[in-house]
This record gives structure tokens, C-alpha cells and sequence, in this order.
């Protein structure tokens, strides 16, 4: 069974802290993307990357920067987090050859 | 520019009826339509998807058209169940890349009542 990990279901943060969001995947896949949904906006591309120590801006790469040090771990990095980086942060993964994504359980992250 | 829209932000129907989402796209590049569904606290889970070179596509109770002369698909769902609750994205890729990036609209909740 395809499994996408994402480390945390919730996290709490202050503004202007630095925050990691992990992503895991099991499939070999060389996509990899970060997502963000919000009411009313959809899913948005933040980051992509389709391979290892490749990436790619989104549509909405303001503030966010990523690192891919092996093909199965995408990470999202917030460097100084703001208010208005609320929201349920998803990551997803696919084969080069295909445009199916498999998406992780999502973490809601709060920014106070 | 929003590429894909899905123009029905909500979408209510009964239980055992027909549930008809629509999304329309502006990119003519485009050549592979998807759709997900999302419960909330959830993931998005891929339901169906369809390439550019046919008009229809079923599984079980989940049909996709497409109409490209229109730009123009749509999801049907027959019979609808309250377990179909949930929100319904469209999204859309062009092949000419090697990334497949998906391009998603902003979804439509569907509300199956009892």
C-alpha cells in the first residue's frame, strides 16, 4: 500500500520561528511537492522537486524554502514564520512518467 | 489566472440521486484531468482521471467526460451516498513536461443528504 508520511497532524508555532515540515514517501517516486490549502483558495503548489537536490518554485514560494537530500524526503521550511502562514499544509508524490499524486494526511499548523 | 475552475463552490443533493460536479479549464496544454476527494482533517484521495485522448471514463459509480472543444469536464456520481460528502477537486496536467505538475481548481463541497 502507497504511503505518503507527513511528521506532524497539528503543530503550534510563534511568529518568527523557524519551522520544519517532514515529508516521507515509500515509493520510490522521483516528484515530490508541497501543497497548502485554504477555505476558499484550494490547493496551491508551494515547492516541487523532481529529484534529489532538485527544486522548483510553486505558485506561492514567498517565505517557504525546501530541501531534498534523498529521494524520499521533501521537507518544507518555514524561516521565519508569520500569521498568515496558517493553514493545512499537504505533501504529495508521483512518478516522473505520471501526473497521479498521492497525497500524505496533511498538518494543520498554527501560527500565533 | 486561474487555470482550473470549478465555478460551484457547494453542491447539495439526495441521497440515491445523480451528483453532477463541473470544473472548466483555460490552458489548452492541458492533456490529463484528475479528480480528488477530501474529508476534512484528510488527505486528498485520487478517485478518477482522464486523458485528453478519450471522452469518458467509468468506475463504478464515478464517471468522468471530458468535452475538450469546451474546455470543459465533469464528474458524475450515480447513485449518490452521504459517505460522497466531501470536497471534490478538478485538477489538470500538461505531459510536455517531465514534472507533472497538477494545476488544481478550488473544489467544490458536495453535501449527499440522507
Amino acid at each position: 500500500d502507497v504511503k505518503v508520511t507527513q511528521s506532524s497532524r497539528y503543530l503550534v508555532k510563534r511568529t518568527g520561528e523557524k519551522v520544519f515540515l517532514e515529508c516521507v514517501q515509500d515509493m520510490d517516486h522521483e516528484n515530490m511537492f508541497w501543497y497548502r490549502q485554504d477555505p476558499g483558495l484550494g490547493l496551491r503548489l508551494i515547492y516541487f522537486s523532481y529529484d534529489v537536490k532538485m527544486k522548483e518554485k510553486g505558485d506561492i514560494p514567498e517565505g517557504y524554502s525546501v530541501s531534498r537530500e534523498k529521494k524520499e524526503r521533501f521537507s518544507l521550511i518555514l524561516e521565519s514564520a508569520s500569521t498568515n502562514q496558517t493553514s493545512m499544509y499537504l505533501c504529495a508524490s508521483s512518478f516522473a512518467s505520471h501526473g497521479k499524486l498521492f497525497f500524505g494526511s496533511g498538518t494543520q499548523l498554527s501560527v500565533l | 489566472d486561474q487555470q482550473v475552475k470549478q465555478n460551484s463552490p457547494s453542491l447539495s443533493v439526495q441521497e440515491g440521486r445523480i451528483s453532477i460536479l463541473n470544473c472548466d479549464y483555460t490552458n489548452s496544454m492541458f492533456d490529463y484531468f484528475l479528480w480528488y476527494k477530501k474529508y476534512p482533517a484528510e488527505g486528498p484521495t485520487f478517485l478518477i482521471s482522464i486523458s485528453s485522448i478519450k471522452d469518458k471514463n467509468e468506475d463504478g459509480r464515478f464517471t468522468v467526460f471530458l468535452n475538450k472543444s469546451a474546455k470543459h469536464l465533469s464528474l458524475h456520481i450515480v447513485p449518490s451516498q452521504p459517505g460522497d460528502s466531501a470536497v471534490y477537486f478538478c485538477a489538470a496536467s500538461a505531459s510536455g513536461g517531465s514534472n507533472y505538475k497538477l494545476t488544481f481548481g478550488k473544489g467544490t463541497l458536495l453535501t449527499v443528504n440522507p
